[in-house]
């Protein structure tokens, strides 16, 4: 049973360009989240869905940045204009609702902003 | 609100030593707690979870008591391997069908 995907694994763009970062979820998990990891901020949470409806987006950090889950099976991370600063590895996670809210991790995504 | 603090690192062992790395968290209610491994290049993935209090999580020779009189979940390892060497992070989930409030993390290195 595959896990959750992301693509693209690896991103290199300049500074001002913009980023769409993808996530399939696994099938019937009704939860799916968005995650930045750097060496200075730790995991942060930017945002999470319930059945493809946004229900916290606090974490996302400016309005740059903005995600989508048009349905089940598919979201985007989207970054525009993008800066240096957003370099990190961005990871999805997805749950299912009744599994005290175990995530399953997809591999992620290194972006590199030059 | 709620949260998780993790002792901080890196903890550095030599291979077969005792392992220890604290977790405390402060939540309302009657939280799940998980810890999760992180391996090099890859993404976070669970190794255990305890769901009541008193419960033990248990894999891979790694254990954790869910401790409600003192709000702690320590991780537990009687012998360590160079294989071992990641990051781990505590985790709480405060109700159902929510996030997760993860610790700092803490790297632990393993050295033959």
């Amino acid at each position: 049973d595959a896990g959750v995907i992301q693509s693209p694994r690896h991103e290199v763009t300049e500074m001002g360009q913009e980023v769409t970062l993808r996530c399939k979820p696994i099938s019937g998990h009704d939860y799916l989240f968005w995650y930045r990891q750097t060496m200075m901020r730790g995991l942060e949470l930017l945002i999470y869905f319930n059945n493809n409806v946004p229900i916290d987006d606090s974490g996302m950090p400016e309005d740059r940045f903005s995600a989508k889950m048009p349905n089940a099976s598919f979201s985007t991370l989207k970054i525009q204009p993008s800066e240096p600063r957003d370099s990190a590895v961005y990871f999805c996670a997805s749950s299912l609702a009744g599994s005290y809210n175990e995530q399953f991790f997809g591999p992620g995504t290194r972006l590199t902003v030059l | 609100g709620d949260s998780v603090t993790q002792m901080e690192g890196p903890v550095t062992l030599s291979e077969e030593a005792f392992l220890t790395i604290n977790c405390t968290y402060t939540a309302t209610g009657y939280p799940s707690l998980f810890w999760y491994v992180q391996y090099p290049g890859e993404g976070l993935q669970l190794l255990l979870k305890a769901t009541k209090a008193d419960d033990k999580g248990s894999n891979k020779g790694f254990e954790a008591t869910y401790r409600k009189e003192t709000t702690s979940f320590h991780l537990e390892k009687g012998s360590v391997q160079v294989s071992d060497s990641a990051v781990y992070f505590c985790a709480l989930s405060a109700y159902q069908g929510g996030k997760l409030i993860f610790g700092q993390g803490t790297e632990l290195s393993v050295k033959p």
